[in-house]
């Protein structure tokens, strides 16, 4: 079945530190990838998404490349801020003709002053 | 900003109430789903509704009911729960197209404890 496996967290960097959150996956077909954000208390807000093979998404500073090849969809961020702090999921959604996301089990970042 | 709004925010309730949590989507779209958070466990799906039909079903304890009326609300009532079924429950909703569905948009969630 579809899989997504994220890095184990919970990272912690200094602001404006260079961030990288490794995700790689497992699907048959042709899935659209996804990344979330949840922030404390919240509940999960889209951040950025990709439809096909080298699309690049990218929001507020964030960005990810959809590498088929590797299978993955790393997030990056050049310069990091306190209000970055959350957790981070990755998911894919229409692997093997499935409508419901599948998601990896999420990275916690915290960000220090 | 949201479009996807959930009632209540957060809920206790005992092993033999009966309670029912709430989800609306202002976007316009026509499938919705009820997914479950966990301490230290991924996302779990729990129902999905396409066209306010049931698609999926990921074996959820028959304690656990959806109920979708029309496109924009979908409700999940609750009933001789468990102490395990605490968690955070999110609702999300999407557009169902000919090429797959589109992305989903998620509610705030509920945070429910059952004591």
């Amino acid at each position: 079945g579809d899989s997504v496996t994220q890095m184990e967290g919970p990272v912690t960097l200094s602001e404006e530190a260079f961030l990288t959150i490794n995700c790689t996956y497992t699907a048959t077909g042709y899935p659209s990838l996804f990344w979330y954000v949840q922030y404390p208390g919240e509940g999960l807000q889209l951040l950025l998404k990709a439809t096909k093979a080298d699309d690049k998404g990218s929001n507020k500073g964030f960005e990810a490349t959809y590498r088929k090849e590797t299978t993955s969809f790393h997030l990056e961020k050049g310069s990091v801020q306190v209000s970055d702090s959350a957790v981070y999921f990755c998911a894919l959604s229409g692997g093997a003709g499935r409508r419901a996301l599948t998601f990896g089990s999420g990275t916690r970042l915290q960000v220090q002053p | 900003e949201t479009g996807v709004t959930q009632t209540p925010r957060h809920l206790v309730m005992g092993m033999t109430n009966k309670k029912s949590l709430k989800c609306e989507q202002h976007l316009g779209h026509n499938a919705m789903y009820w997914y479950k958070q966990s301490a230290k466990k991924p996302l779990e799906l729990m129902f999905v509704y396409s066209l306010e039909e049931r698609v999926e079903n990921n074996s959820v304890p028959s304690r656990f009911s959806p109920e979708c009326p029309n496109s924009s609300h979908l409700f999940l009532h609750l009933h001789t729960l468990q102490p395990e079924d605490s968690a955070l429950y999110l609702c999300a909703s999407s557009q169902d197209q000919a090429g797959g569905p589109d992305t989903q948009y998620f509610g705030p969630g509920t945070r429910l404890t059952v004591l």
